[in-house]
């Protein structure tokens, strides 16, 4: 039982280039949440997906895109990277939106952007 | 707007001197608050959720107490293990987002 995988674990871009970010849970959960963490700002909710089908925005998606690819995988997708995109991005699974389940997180991917 | 706000920001113990963490919170219709342990170069890891309160959860060294406006992460006697980053986040309202606090890094001393 893996729990929340993510790949890659690193990666460094260059301004305008595109990279997808890939997750997957092997816990049967229906949600799942896209977050990025810069020192100083906390956790920040940038997409989610309540269940397999759908998706919403959370608090920063701009510039970003996702896809709920099936009840497993939930990607998230920089078109045209740029700096302020460097971070540590995690992802994120539950088992379902009511507030008795916790999330489980994976181990993140450290992004940088030049 | 829905904040969330943790202190100290950082911490520094010495070997069983007994501390709290705070997590301070202005939201509307609190569904609950969840404690998280990170440690370097990981991922958070769940500790607790309160709904309520007056409600407490204990585990372990740790201890978590909810008020309508804040939560205590007591640590009763931490070891050197203790130390990580500890994480508050909320949960307000019908929708599925969580809003987290900026953390606490805590660091005891052997």
């Amino acid at each position: 039982n893996a729990g929340v995988t993510q790949t890659p674990k690193f990666q460094v871009l260059k301004t305008g280039q595109s990279m997808t970010l890939q997750c997957a849970q092997d816990m049967n959960h229906n949600s799942m949440y896209w977050y990025r963490q810069d020192p100083g700002m906390g956790l920040r909710l940038i997409y989610y997906s309540a269940s397999e089908g759908t998706t919403d925005k959370g608090e920063v998606p701009n510039g970003y895109n996702v896809s709920r690819l099936n009840k497993r995988e939930f990607s998230l997708r920089l078109e045209s990277a740029a700096p302020s995109q460097t971070s540590v991005y995690f992802c994120a699974s539950r088992r379902g939106r009511e507030v008795s389940y916790e999330q489980y997180f994976g181990p993140g991917t450290r992004l940088t952007v030049t | 707007e829905d904040q969330v706000t943790q202190s100290p920001e950082a911490l520094r113990l010495q070997e069983g001197e007994s501390s709290s963490l705070n997590c301070s919170y202005t939201v509307s219709g609190l569904r609950g608050l969840f404690w998280y342990r990170q440690d370097p170069g990981k991922g958070p890891e769940f500790l607790f959720t309160l709904y309520s309160a007056g409600e407490e959860k204990e585990k372990e060294r740790l201890k978590a107490t909810l008020t309508k406006k804040e939560s205590f992460l007591h640590i009763t006697a931490p070891k050197p293990e203790d130390s990580a980053t500890y994480l508050c986040a909320v949960q307000a309202g019908w929708g599925n987002q969580f809003y987290f606090g900026t953390g606490t890094s805590l660091t005891v001393i052997p």
